[in-house]
């Protein structure tokens, strides 16, 4: 089944721990992409990358990383989280084309305290 | 950069009503405009798109038009059904690549029985 795959679907952690979030994809997609959806604000374009060793920044990547050593992952670091990084994060991919529709992951809601 | 706003915020409507969501954009050159429905507590899904080249598409009850020159671009749900309830997120694709995805910021869509 072609999909996205996001981990872990919950986190809790603390103010200042690094965390990962997975992302794996299967649909040979070279465009892959990170949103945070937060109440009123829609999704948000943290980072992007248009295929393997090439990421960009979106509109919100402060305080995020992410890299892209093969295709099908795209893990998102926060390497020192804050309660302002408390949000709903989604994982999507698609084919690098300008009509091409995003497939997303379950989301991976993050709590930071 | 590209902007998209989308309006209302919310609506309720009656069952078997319509409802219209409308995103306006900036970047005249823009050229595919998809919609997604996020219902509670899951990933955003394509349910419908268009491409520069169209004015209009349906499918089955759910219909997209476009008009270029004014620069905006709606949403139309005829027979609504409490299914229909979830958020719906305008977006589209920035034309100077194919790399940035905006969206616009969700119409929290109610149902009344």
């Amino acid at each position: 089944e072609a999909q996205v795959t996001q981990n872990p679907r919950y986190l809790i952690t603390v103010t200042g721990k690094k965390l990962t979030v997975t992302c794996s994809q299967n649909m040979n997609h070279e465009y892959m992409s990170w949103y945070r959806q937060d109440p009123g604000l829609g999704l948000r374009q943290i980072y992007y990358s248009m295929n393997v060793e090439v990421t960009d920044k979106g509109d919100v990547p402060e305080g995020y990383k992410v890299s892209r050593k093969e295709k099908r992952n795209f893990p998102l670091i926060l390497e020192s989280p804050s309660p302002n990084q408390t949000s709903l994060y989604f994982c999507a991919s698609s084919l690098y084309r300008v009509d091409s529709p995003l497939h997303f992951g379950n989301g991976t809601r993050l709590t930071v305290t | 950069g590209e902007n998209v706003e989308q309006h209302p915020s919310t609506l309720s409507v009656q069952e078997g009503d319509s409802a219209v969501i409308k995103c306006t954009y900036s970047d005249s050159a823009s050229n595919y405009f998809p919609w997604y429905k996020q219902e509670l507590g899951k990933r955003p899904q394509l349910i419908i798109d268009i491409r520069s080249n169209v004015g209009e598409k349906k499918d089955q009850r759910i219909a997209v038009t476009l008009n270029k020159t004014a620069k905006h671009f709606s949403l139309h749900i005829t027979e609504t059904q409490p299914e229909d309830s979830a958020v719906y997120f305008c977006a589209l694709r920035e034309s100077s690549s194919a790399s940035k995805i905006i969206f616009g910021s969700g119409t929290r869509l109610s149902i009344r029985p």
